[in-house]
């Protein structure tokens, strides 16, 4: 079982829709959680860390539900350029290792 | 401000070729690491680095070699080039604060071995 798993999508939406994603991770002592934006042909940057507590930036509401090991994220009023893969990350092991889902790709259509 | 440099960013190797990855940052990191990207895998950790002189293996470090003699660069090294090495290579640096982690990644080396 991969230690991060994600739906790989493609998730079609149109502009200004909300969207979803989930993610599950199986290792339990996992502390801290991410979630990174990759666009094609580049390289993955931080979107936003999920908390406990739940979080929201601007458009973006991130969750994390430690008891059933998952965590979400929630696009509302989609926009063109929201078009990406959307890589779910959380820590393990020694020094908090990086453990990067394969991602769920986001198109956002006119 | 460069952040995380990479070069090349565009390899062809034969097999059995070696060749060295090149990285660097001008963040004052401790933290440095080596992914590949392969399309249906996700990314995977080759090898890391907790500060200069410290390495330490990832999740696929077969046919790879690091060595940190500054805070600054990370090179990674191709012993004898496979085709299953045929990927997309990252670097990243890690600020920590406490328990956050920002990761910043350089732009990546795309390489084909034949």
């Amino acid at each position: 079982r991969k230690e991060v798993e994600q739906d790989p999508g493609p998730f079609n939406v149109p502009e200004g829709a909300t969207v979803a994603f989930n993610c599950t991770y199986s290792n339990s002592a996992s502390q801290s959680f991410f979630w990174y934006r990759q666009d094609c042909r580049k390289e993955p940057k931080l979107l936003m860390s999920v908390y406990s507590s739940g979080n929201e930036d601007g458009r973006f509401t991130a969750q994390l539900n430690r008891a059933s090991q998952y965590i979400s994220l929630l696009i509302r009023d989609s926009k063109l350029s929201d078009s990406a893969t959307y890589l779910c990350v959380v820590t393990s092991g020694g020094f908090q290792k990086l453990v990067f889902g394969t991602g769920t790709r986001l198109l956002v259509s006119p | 401000n460069a952040g995380v440099t990479q070069t090349p960013k565009f390899q062809v190797l034969k097999t059995g070729q070696s060749m060295t990855l090149q990285c660097a940052q001008d963040m004052n990191h401790e933290y440095m690491s080596w992914y590949r990207q392969d399309p249906g895998m996700g990314l995977r950790l080759i090898h890391y680095s907790v500060g200069a002189g410290i390495t330490d293996q990832g999740e696929v470090p077969n046919g790879y070699n690091v060595s940190r003699s500054t805070t600054e660069d990370f090179p990674l090294r191709l012993l004898s080039a496979a085709p299953s090495q045929t990927s997309v290579y990252f670097c990243a640096s890690r600020s920590e604060t406490g328990a956050y982690y920002e990761q910043y990644f350089g732009p990546g080396t795309r390489l084909t071995v034949t």
